[in-house]
């Protein structure tokens, strides 16, 4: 079945980095854009950057603009966030999410979320 | 960065129907389709109505959209228990290029 499983997540001081990782399967990864969405605790959902499906471009939020990238390895089926600069604000569930073609940014998928604390 | 704007929350007992509203403007609800996610407690969101009222396998015909100017709605009729959970609408911004959530609905039934 069509599955999206992110890892990564942790606890991360202010100014640090981390990697999240989405593995995709059951589906044919390439054709799909990809985005990561997160949720604050208690808060709502904010949408944070997408790829698209070749890895030609890529969208950011501007809460997250030049400190977090969005990257895909199409020959993993697995996409990817990069995040620096790590602030209290970034605290977070962040899911993967899938956008399938034509969809008109119709998020059909959800991963299970990984957790980001960044606290001192 | 602007959001689309949702009641925070809404109400119904069961077997009444509800609707909430999405209110945005002209480069996202405008001009791009709204799509609908529901999240029930404990768990990630889920696609509930996406380009133009279209739902995915197994999503009730209980629940509609419709899209008016540069607002939408989501309508649930019949409303059931089952149905308490937090709503999301959701629009590309053309403007912006960036992809907008609306605050949120928690639905309560009563």
């Amino acid at each position: 079945q069509v599955q999206l499983v992110e890892s990564g997540g942790g606890v991360v001081q202010p100014g640090g980095s981390l990697r999240l990782s989405c593995a995709a399967s059951g589906f044919t990864f390439r054709t799909c854009a990809m985005h990561w969405v997160r949720q604050a605790p208690g808060k709502g959902l904010e949408w944070v950057a997408f790829i698209w499906f070749d890895g030609s471009n890529e969208y950011y939020a501007d809460s997250v603009k030049g400190r977090f990238t969005i990257s895909r390895d199409n020959s993993k089926d697995t996409a990817y966030l990069h995040m620096n600069s790590l602030r209290a604000e970034d605290t977070a569930t962040y899911y993967c999410v899938r956008d399938p073609p034509y969809s008109g940014f119709a998020f059909d998928t959800w991963g299970q979320g990984t957790r980001v604390t960044v606290s001192s | 960065q602007s959001v689309l704007t949702q009641p925070p929350s809404a109400s119904g007992t069961p077997g009444q129907r509800v609707a909430i509203s999405c209110s945005g403007s002209s480069s996202n609800i405008g001009r791009n389709t709204v799509n609908w996610y529901q999240q029930l407690p404990g768990a990630a969101p889920k696609l509930l109505i996406y380009n133009n009222n279209q739902r995915p396998s197994g999503v009730p015909d209980r629940f509609s959209d419709s899209k008016s100017g540069t607002s939408a709605s989501l309508a649930i009729s019949g409303l059931q228990p089952e149905d308490e959970a937090d709503y999301y609408c959701a629009a590309w911004d053309g403007s912006l290029s960036v992809v907008l959530f609306g605050g949120g609905t928690k639905l309560t039934v009563l």
